[in-house]
């Protein structure tokens, strides 16, 4: 399995950019590298993913290590609404390995 | 916007007893997953179907069984309730077999053994 290492929790400020970063130095070549994040009281949602360039979409962007072993969410601007844990996944095969994710508290 | 139910958001039932948890999706999608949650240990899968009648066992699958009749519902069966299997449980499903898409989850049902 392609294991991850996270910080256990993050803070920032509201309205201020957010980078939460991961190491997954054991991934595979083909593992895809997904981003979910649980609000409190829901299941995860997806945020975003990539392979080996960097990913922007509505909610966030990704920015993936030349050599593939880390990668970091930003949060362009954080909104009390982005209080979650926010999981890194590598994907292998077909199956998510969800770890314990970084615990993000937004602070106004 | 894909919507994916289960039966109950809360559950207590007696150690021993039979546990069906039910999801249901209606995308129309092939994968259907049921992980657990637990404070410290993250998501862990337990029982995931790529099609109707099929199954795998995910990392967690002792103590857990699993159904898919239909295409659209994926149950899970605890045959023999334990204090050990009080949880969270969720319940996900994705339409895509290639390496990468997305799970959708639904909100979850706290069942509670005692």
């Amino acid at each position: 399995d392609a294991k991850t290492t996270q910080p256990n929790s993050m803070e920032s400020n509201e309205e201020e950019p957010v980078h939460l970063p991961c190491n997954h130095s054991t991934i595979s070549g083909t593992d895809y590298i997904h981003w979910y994040r649980q609000l409190p009281s829901q299941g995860p949602e997806y945020v975003i993913h990539g392979l080996t360039s960097n990913v922007n979409n509505r909610m966030a962007s990704l920015a993936i290590a030349e050599d593939r072993k880390s990668s970091t969410l930003i949060l362009h601007r954080a909104t009390l609404r982005d209080a979650a844990v926010y999981y890194c996944i590598p994907l292998r095969g077909n199956q998510f390995y969800f770890g314990t994710g970084t615990s993000l508290t937004v602070i106004p | 916007d894909v919507k994916v139910t289960q039966s109950s958001r809360y559950l207590v039932k007696r150690t021993g007893e039979k546990v069906f948890l039910e999801c249901v999706q209606d995308m129309d999608h092939e994968n259907m997953f049921w992980y657990r949650q637990d404070p410290g240990l993250g998501l862990r899968l337990i029982y995931f179907s790529y099609d109707v009648k099929m199954k795998e066992k995910g990392d967690i699958p002792e103590g857990y069984s699993v159904s898919r009749e239909k295409k659209e519902r994926f149950s899970l069966i605890l045959e023999s309730a334990s204090t050990n299997q009080t949880s969270m449980y969720l319940c996900a499903s994705s339409g895509d077999r290639g390496l990468s898409y997305e799970q959708y989850f639904g909100p979850g049902t706290r069942l509670t053994v005692t």
